[in-house]
């Protein structure tokens, strides 16, 4: 069974410009759940997708967004890049979003910001 | 604000010691406790599910226990190996259906 998968592994980009990363689940897995991590902060809950619809948002500004398509794969959105969203961002799947269930994550796309 | 604390932030042990950390996470509005072994270079790998006050989990040589009512949860690793050596993270699941992780312990284990 093929993992989580996550496109691109590396990227950089200067500030003011925007990014779009690429996640696609387990097979049979609905629910998306996207993470930032920075130097000296666990892993912060940006926001979950389930069935097309964001189910859940982290404290993020609105310049963070999502999508989540009908085969389940997800996309998350960065406009007007700030230095300080240089993190790596990871994502995870599951198979409804439910509190006990297993969320398995990709390897992580490292953005940095110039 | 929701907070999760893990202690300690890390821990240097050698081959075949036993170790234990903590996590520390609100005791209302409990629905689960997941815990997280991430190694470098790796993604976070699943290590339990835990729901019920009281509850147990092993796993080889890493075993877990659960106390909703005071709010925290111990993972104990036996006879340490360097294959251990691993951030290990603990994320709380509350009502409003967010998974809110823990900084992690960082783990290291010398031959």
């Amino acid at each position: 069974k093929a993992g989580v998968t996550q496109t691109p592994r590396y990227l950089i980009k200067t500030r003011g410009q925007q990014v779009t990363l690429s996640c696609s689940p387990i097979s049979g897995h609905r629910s998306v759940s996207w993470y930032q991590q920075t130097p000296g902060q666990g892993l912060q809950f940006l926001f979950e997708y389930f069935s097309e619809t964001q189910r859940n948002k982290g404290n993020f500004p609105g310049r963070f967004s999502g999508r989540q398509f009908s085969n389940s794969r997800s996309e998350m959105n960065v406009s007007t890049l700030e230095l300080g969203d240089s993190a790596l961002y990871l994502c995870a799947s599951s198979f409804v979003g439910g509190s006990t269930d297993t969320q398995y994550f990709g390897p992580g796309t490292r953005l940095t910001v110039l | 604000i929701l907070n999760v604390e893990q202690s300690p932030q890390s821990l240097h042990v050698q081959e075949g010691d036993s170790t234990n950390f903590t996590c520390s996470f609100p005791s209302s509005n409990f629905y689960a406790l997941h815990w997280y072994r991430w190694e470098t270079a790796k993604s976070p790998e699943a290590l339990f599910v835990m729901t019920l006050n009281g509850d147990e989990k092993k796993k080889g040589r890493i075993s877990a226990t659960l106390n909703t009512k005071e709010g925290y949860s111990y993972l104990y690793i036996k006879g340490s190996q360097p294959e251990d050596s691993a951030t290990y993270l603990c994320a709380f699941h509350n009502q409003g259906g967010k998974l809110i992780f823990g900084q992690g312990t960082e783990l290291s284990v010398k031959p």
